[in-house]
């Protein structure tokens, strides 16, 4: 299974408003609403931030929004600080009752 | 509060077998709304889905290192381990345990609880 397509990196200003983009097929992102999105500062355990596509868990930002169209998810990061500054990927479920994680973004803040 | 710890060595000679355990506190692993798996990052890389198991012992593994891995669960111990056998230095990484949610009422398809994981090193 190939890794689903994220954009190496994506920078913006504090309070500026970033989208990244997970693009995978038919048979993961675009045939499941199980795609969920993971923050991750080095050196520490990655923390989930949405699942099955748009929801928050509690305790996470309203900042944080996603969505999925077709066979691409995006995540929106609103009113960028910098502890936002961290490595995103996305994951999702596919047809051979497996997961796949995205190839990762690193977000700078600048 | 659910935590999760990873033990093990931290260096693996080249075709042997690695040997990791995550030990679940503060929860059951028995549960029907969970399964139970391991996540790794290769240094400079990003994250890579190992594998899988249900407390009842049933499996899910990638398919690129299906031939390679086992994962089993003590439901007695509240632990599951991760065997990876003929390594090599591609399988230098940070290995991390995690909590899949897959019942109703749970974040479905998400991994919402990991371990803070550990490095694995494979050199002679």
């Amino acid at each position: 299974q190939s890794a689903l397509t994220q954009p190496a990196s994506v920078s913006g200003s504090p309070g500026q408003s970033i989208t990244i983009s997970c693009t995978g097929t038919s048979s993961d992102v675009g045939g499941y609403n199980y795609v969920s999105w993971y923050q991750h500062h080095p050196g520490k355990a990655p923390k989930l931030m949405i699942y099955e596509v748009s929801n928050r868990p509690s305790g996470v930002s309203n900042r944080f929004s996603a969505s999925k169209s077709g066979n691409t998810a995006s995540l929106t990061i609103s009113g960028l600080q910098t502890d936002d500054e961290a490595d995103y990927y996305c994951s999702s479920y596919t047809s051979s009752s497996t997961y796949v994680f995205g190839t990762g973004t690193k977000v700078t803040v600048l | 509060q659910m935590q999760l710890q990873e033990s093990g060595p931290g260096l693996v000679k080249p075709s042997e077998t690695l040997s990791l355990t995550c030990t679940v506190s503060g929860g059951s692993i028995i549960s029907s709304s969970y399964y139970w798996g391991w996540v790794r990052q290769p240094p400079g890389k990003g994250l890579e889905w190992i594998g899988s198991i249900y407390y009842t012992g049933s499996t899910y593994y990638n398919p690129s290192l299906k031939s390679r891995v086992t994962i089993s669960v003590d439901t007695s111990k509240i632990q599951f381990s991760l065997r990876l056998t003929s390594v090599t230095a591609a399988d230098t990484a940070v290995y991390y345990c995690a909590r899949r949610a897959s019942g109703s009422g749970t974040p479905l398809g998400a991994f919402d609880i990991w371990g803070q994981g550990t490095m694995v090193t494979v050199s002679s």
